[in-house]
């Protein structure tokens, strides 16, 4: 089986600070890696995934994540924040070999970017 | 284009009766999902289509849960007898195919009381 964990439940920030959201995963077979962001009353919208080739992801928003294999970490950073990157951020996995593509998430960070 | 929709947005009801919460996918997409997202549990998969294939129906978490997909498009997610612990907001997603990006619906809240 696969898990997710995301390391911090809650991470607040100064407006224009760099900011990492770690994420770490547990599976025996290969994955594939996204990150989705949640706004207040909004569905999730996908920020970058990894599937194979370069292990450095760019996304949306000047986001972007590395895949290290070794460390089974897919953190994702932002050299420098805005007031509106405030919202809550998930990371998730599927199997490659899945059938279905079914998304396992982690718990959520919530980022807080503080003025 | 049009995204992922969910009606209702908001669905309040009383312990006991039934409910209906209805996805309408991305035009094209053949791939649909449900998850739901409570404060325990977090964000979990409950029901996969595919095109005509037998749905992947792993995550429904009690029989009192069922979906349908007509035509391979529209679904419908049904709690039968509903319990407190159901309330949570429930998201749809579709994909071009299965394993592709899934593009989320903004949910419907259900509260049962």
């Amino acid at each position: 089986a696969q898990s997710v964990t995301q390391l911090d439940s809650q991470v607040p920030v100064f407006e224009e600070a760099p900011v990492e959201l770690r994420c770490n995963y547990s599976s025996s077979v290969s994955v594939y890696l996204f990150w989705y962001v949640q706004y207040p009353n909004q569905g999730l919208q996908l920020l970058l995934k990894y599937l194979s080739g370069s292990t450095l992801v760019k996304g949306i928003n000047g986001f972007e994540a590395e895949f290290n294999k070794s460390q089974t970490s897919f953190h994702l950073r932002k050299p420098s924040v805005h007031i509106s990157d405030t919202a809550e951020y998930f990371c998730a996995v599927s199997t490659v070999s899945s059938n279905t593509g079914k998304l396992i998430f982690g718990q959520g960070t919530t980022l807080q970017v503080k003025p | 284009g049009a995204g992922v929709s969910q009606s209702p947005s908001n669905k309040v009801t009383e312990k006991g009766k039934d409910v209906e919460l209805r996805c309408d996918p991305i035009s094209g997409h053949t791939a649909l999902y449900w998850y739901r997202q409570s404060l325990g549990q977090g964000l979990e998969f409950l029901i996969y289509f595919q095109g005509n294939s037998a749905p992947d129906k792993s995550g429904l978490p009690s029989d009192r849960f069922s979906a349908e997909r007509t035509g391979g498009s529209v679904s419908t997610l049904t709690i039968q007898r509903t319990q407190q612990e159901d309330s949570a907001v429930y998201l749809c997603a579709s994909s071009t195919q299965s394993g592709d990006t899934q593009y989320f619906g903004p949910g419907t809240r259900l509260t049962v009381l």
